[in-house]
Order: structure tokens, then C-alpha cells, then sequence
């Protein structure tokens, strides 16, 4: 994967507003995504997933969005809380594998 | 039980030392994979195991590494002759379905290898 040492990208937001974190992803033939948050000494955590047929999906406080034209995938937290406070990392499936590809991963730092 | 567990935590190895990992899977999951992350970096894949058979082992790095999962369910990654750019998490992850049918995957917390 690319490498971007220990310099992650960071996102710093206040608790109660909106995040939206954004991750291009890099084969054409993926039609599985998923977002992972990964806490400080955890493994990689599911929040939610899309297939490449829809371009928007809901959770609980999150939502996906998904631009297959540019290749790109945010994910949206509504409310942010202090416990959001993690590193995300999307994913990719390529089609008819059974590989996650793991993007570069953005910090997130929920100020109160 | 009720997640994924690696064994053990931290592991502290010398260069040149061999090691095993050791992954409980969810029980009944049918897919095992290994998955090594760099400090600061994503997850990248190294191997992967439906049952007891090792469908894909393409993402190991080299001849040192070797994984196995002889009953289909506890699975052990070795490293023989460790070497510094080994130092690592060695996450471990398992699906219910067999990989492809798009399962959700559920990671352990990893074991932490540095090698001095």
C-alpha cells in the first residue's frame, strides 16, 4: 500500500458538528466498500458498508457516499462525540476477490 | 467466544529469532484471514484460509513466513529468522460466509511485533 510513514492525515472537529472523512480509491473493479475505525491498540472496527449498485447509505449517526466516476468514498458522522476519536480506513473489495484493500487511513481528533 | 483473539499481545523477538501467532477465530467462522499493518499505515493482506485449506497465501512477504490452520477453526502465523522489517501488527480477521459473498469481517486487536 502507499505509504505515508507515521504522518496520518488529521481531522480535528468539535464535539456536536458534523465529520466527513474522504478516501479515493483505486481499482475500478471494486464493488465492495466498507469503513473500518481503528482505536489506539484495537483491530480495525466495522462501521458500514456500500456495493458499487447504490451511492448512498445510512447507518446510525453515519452515512456513506459513493462517486464511482472519480473513484471516491466519504463518510460522513453526524454529532460527533468524543468516542468517535479514532483513525478511519476504507476499504475495497476488488469483484470476485476476497481482498480488502486498505486506504492510507485519516485521524480523527473530536475537540470539546 | 464472543470475538476475535490473538495471542500473544506484544511479542518482542530478537533478530533472527523464530515466532508463532496464534489466532482464535469467532467460532464457526469459516474464513480466516492475516492482515499485517505498519505503524501509520492500512492493513495489508497476507493470507487467506477457508476452513482448514489456504486458498490464497500471495501477501506473504517471503519464504519466512508461513501460516496454518490444521482443524479449520485455530489458525498460527510463524515467522522464521525474524528481521527488523518484520516489526509489525499482525491483525487476524474472520467472516462467517466464505470470502467473496461480501461478510462482514471481524478483527482481533492484534499482536504487536517488534523485533530488536
Amino acid at each position: 500500500g502507499e505509504s505515508v510513514g507515521l504522518h496520518l492525515p488529521t481531522l480535528s472537529v468539535q464535539e456536536g458538528d458534523n465529520s466527513i472523512i474522504n478516501c479515493a480509491y483505486s481499482n475500478s473493479a471494486s464493488d465492495y466498500f466498507i469503513w473500518y475505525k481503528q482505536e489506539s491498540g484495537k483491530g480495525p472496527q466495522f462501521i458500514i458498508d456500500i456495493r458499487s449498485n447504490m451511492d448512498k447509505r445510512q447507518g446510525q449517526r453515519v452515512t456513506v457516499l459513493l462517486n464511482k466516476t472519480v473513484k471516491h468514498l466519504s463518510l460522513q458522522i453526524a454529532a460527533t462525540q468524543p468516542g468517535d476519536s479514532a483513525v478511519y480506513f476504507c476499504a475495497e473489495e476488488d469483484s470476485g476477490t476476497y481482498k480488502y484493500i486498505f486506504g492510507t487511513g485519516t485521524r480523527l481528533k473530536v475537540l470539546a | 467466544g464472543a470475538g476475535v483473539s490473538q495471542s500473544p499481545r506484544y511479542k518482542v523477538a530478537k533478530r533472527g529469532q523464530d515466532v508463532a501467532l496464534r489466532c482464535d477465530p469467532i467460532s464457526g467462522h469459516v474464513s480466516l484471514f492475516w492482515y499485517q499493518q505498519a505503524l501509520g499505515q492500512g492493513p495489508e493482506f497476507l493470507t487467506y484460509f477457508q476452513n482448514e485449506a489456504q486458498l490464497d497465501k500471495s501477501g506473504l512477504p517471503s519464504d519466512r513466513f508461513f501460516a496454518e490452520r490444521p482443524e479449520g477453526s485455530v489458525s498460527t502465523l510463524k515467522i522464521q529468522r525474524t528481521q527488523q522489517e518484520d516489526s509489525a501488527v499482525y491483525l487476524c480477521a474472520s467472516s462467517f460466509d466464505r470470502a467473496g459473498a461480501g461478510g462482514v469481517y471481524t478483527f482481533g486487536s492484534g499482536t504487536r511485533l517488534t523485533v530488536v
